[in-house]
């Protein structure tokens, strides 16, 4: 199976809004609902963001959100903050019943 | 409040077999909603799903990996275990276990992720 597809890097002065593409397959993203979302600042593990595609768990600021186009989701984080400065990561589903990850995208907040 | 620690040994010798173990704890490991899932995370690289299994002991693997992969579960200790076989410095990596929603295949929680150098 072959990783997701998502941008090396994106960056964003604080307050603005950034979106983060997480391209995959009809066998993956473009077949299920079922596309998460992961923070993971250095030396600390991944934490869920979003799951479904669009929904927050307990606790996670009403900043960040999801959606899906086709085989094509998006992470979108509004009103940048210092501390949104990590790594993202995608997730899927896929028709193997396999999971599957981007390859991650550094997010900058200048 | 779920916890899914990792323990086992940090350096490995090429060519031998990894040994990982996953104990849950502040939850059921037979609970019908969840899978138990391994993770793996190259030094500055991105996650690579290793495999997921249910309580029941069906079980999905990374194509990539299976042929050197074996995840077991133990209900009775409420520990899930990974094996990985064949071990190149390619396999140097943090492994991490999660637990997997049935029915989402979203990865909550984490545990912290243990080190694993392979080298002679």
């Amino acid at each position: 199976q072959s990783a997701l597809t998502q941008p090396a890097s994106v960056s964003g002065s604080p307050g603005q809004s950034i979106t983060i593409s997480c391209i995959g397959t009809s066998s993956d993203i473009g077949n299920y609902n079922y596309v998460s979302w992961y923070q993971q600042h250095p030396g600390q593990a991944p934490k869920l963001m979003i799951y479904d595609v669009t929904t927050r768990p307990s606790g996670v600021s009403s900043r960040f959100s999801g959606s899906k186009s086709g085989n094509t989701a998006s992470l979108t984080i509004s009103g940048l903050q210092a501390e949104d400065e990590a790594d993202y990561y995608c997730s899927s589903y896929t028709n193997s019943a396999t999971r599957v990850f981007g390859g991650g995208t550094k997010l900058t907040v200048l | 409040q779920v916890l899914v620690p990792e323990s086992g040994p940090g350096l490995v010798k090429p060519s031998e077999t990894l040994s990982l173990t996953c104990t849950v704890s502040g939850g059921s490991i037979s609970s019908t909603n969840y899978y138990w899932a391994w993770i793996r995370q190259p030094p500055g690289k991105g996650l690579e799903w290793i495999g997921s299994i249910y309580y029941s002991g069906s079980i999905y693997y990374n194509p990539s990996l299976k042929s050197r992969v074996t995840i077991l579960v133990d209900t009775s200790k409420s520990q899930f275990s990974l094996k990985l076989t064949s071990l190149t410095a390619a396999d140097t990596a943090v492994y991490y276990c999660a637990r997997d929603r049935r029915g989402g295949s979203w990865f909550d929680p984490w545990g912290q992720g243990t080190l694993v150098t392979v080298s002679s």
